[in-house]
């Protein structure tokens, strides 16, 4: 499953708290996601990069902050929690190569509580 | 802007049926589209793409999917359903070109249930 980790699985913590998701590659992938699976929403993107240190928004960034300062490792930053951002989240990275592998592969999810 | 429609929430088979799960996108430039599958407190697992050429593309556990242009259309199809098909699928779809190169947008999922 292109080496993905997501840690931690699960995650219980209070409205306002600061939390931190970690995604960690192994396959020296350049582009790295973070989606947040709600019912009825599909998957929406969250902030995604390009590179070390190079980030940029999707659809559903407020609230949210991300920072990569290692190829392997993105980090998802809620600096302070609310109840809307319980969901489950997931990273992908992008698989580059000749014309027809352009795919992006998922890692197997953060199940985020915020009470 | 792109998007994808997913028009059913849910499709029910029976097994040994064939099974059909639409999909219908819209996309600025050339499409690139793509169907994933998520069982229970899992992740999404990549089914199949279709990038370019054969309009019919064939992919894990005797899934395929037909581009259609001119209906803006990727449905999913088996021949004959499993039980263990029943998941959530995902239709998802990317643009060859512009500010969104390399971003996915996903419809909101079917649930797909197979009863023996």
């Amino acid at each position: 499953d292109a080496g993905i980790t997501q840690s931690p699985r699960h995650k219980v913590t209070e409205t306002g708290t600061p939390v931190t998701l970690r995604c960690h590659q192994t396959e020296n992938h350049r582009y790295m996601y973070w989606y947040r699976q709600d019912p009825g929403h599909g998957l929406r993107l969250i902030h995604y990069s390009y590179g070390v240190k190079d980030t940029d928004k999707g659809e559903v960034s407020d609230g949210y902050s991300v920072s990569r300062s290692k190829t392997e490792d993105f980090l998802l930053t809620l600096e302070s929690a609310t109840s809307s951002q319980t969901s489950v989240y997931f990273c992908a990275i992008r698989s580059l190569g000749d014309l027809g592998t352009d795919t992006q592969y998922f890692g197997p999810g953060t199940r985020l509580t915020v009470l | 802007a792109q998007s994808v429609a997913q028009p059913e929430d849910q499709v029910n088979v029976a097994e040994g049926n064939p099974l059909t799960v639409k999909c219908t996108y819209s996309v600025s430039g050339n499409p690139y589209l793509f169907w994933y599958v998520q069982y229970p407190n899992r992740g999404l697992q990549f089914l199949l793409k279709y990038i370019t050429g054969d309009n019919l593309v064939k992919g894990s556990y005797g899934f395929e999917a037909e581009f259609n242009k001119s209906q803006t259309s990727f449905h999913l199809k088996k021949p004959s359903a499993l039980v263990s098909d029943s998941a959530l699928y995902f239709c998802a779809v990317s643009a060859d070109r512009g500010s969104t190169l390399g971003r996915l947008y996903f419809g909101r999922g079917t649930q797909l249930t197979v009863w023996p």
